[in-house]
């Protein structure tokens, strides 16, 4: 089976960076998500890194290393609006699209 | 483009009944999966249908079925409900080619 681990609760503030971490261990592993959901809200996508590296969207960007089971979202600029839950999910080959969930960083920013 | 949709948004069931859910995924999306989500086990995976085959399944009692129309429309059936059924269900769709998932509003299922 696969194990996520991630943080349950971070705190920053507004205008500042802030990286949640996120660790597995799965074989075969074929591609790591993060996705943000605000409370009572569906999950939105953020990224999908499948190599070893950092992908940057806007104020987001995301970055893997398979051989460390390792993943981070760094989230710079700070709003109020990014107080939400952030969810890292692997997927594995052979499991479909079937994805494997953490149980999520809830974030809080404060001014 | 539409995102996906789900209805419905809120139901209210007693246990022992049976409830079907429905979603209708963004419009050329031929991946539907659906997901569980309650606050002690976060979001678990149910099952992914691709043109109206089942390819995947979670760890989930036969209670729990699914199925997928010609036109990937989905729904979702829970039979002899129990109390501790009471969850968000999420389905999510995916582009042919592409990897990420995109989720609709869910289903908020409360189960006396």
């Amino acid at each position: 089976g696969q194990n996520i681990d991630q943080p349950t609760e971070m705190t920053a503030t507004e205008g500042a960076i802030v990286q949640i971490n996120c660790t597995y261990q799965t074989s075969g592993f074929n591609g790591l998500f993060w996705y943000q959901q605000h409370a009572g809200e569906a999950p939105t996508f953020l990224s999908y890194n499948v190599l070893d590296g950092l992908e940057e969207k806007g104020r987001f960007s995301s970055f893997l290393s398979r051989s460390k089971g390792y993943s981070y979202l760094l989230l710079k600029e700070l709003q109020m609006k990014d107080s939400a839950s952030y969810l890292c999910a692997v997927k594995v080959t052979g499991g479909g699209n079937k994805l494997t969930f953490g149980t999520g960083t809830q974030l809080k920013v404060e001014l | 483009k539409a995102g996906v949709t789900q209805t419905p948004r809120y139901l209210i069931k007693t246990r022992g009944q049976q409830v079907t859910l429905s979603c209708s995924p963004i419009s050329g999306h031929r991946s539907v999966s659906w997901y569980q989500q309650t606050p002690g086990q976060g979001l678990q995976f149910l099952f992914e249908y691709f043109s109206e085959t089942q390819r995947n399944k979670g760890n989930f009692p036969g209670r729990f079925s699914g199925r997928q129309f010609s036109n990937s429309r989905s729904e979702m059936n829970v039979s002899t409900l129990e109390l501790g059924d009471s969850a968000l269900y999420l389905c999510a769709s995916r582009p042919d080619g592409g990897a990420e998932q995109y989720f609709g509003p869910g289903t908020r299922l409360t189960v006396t």
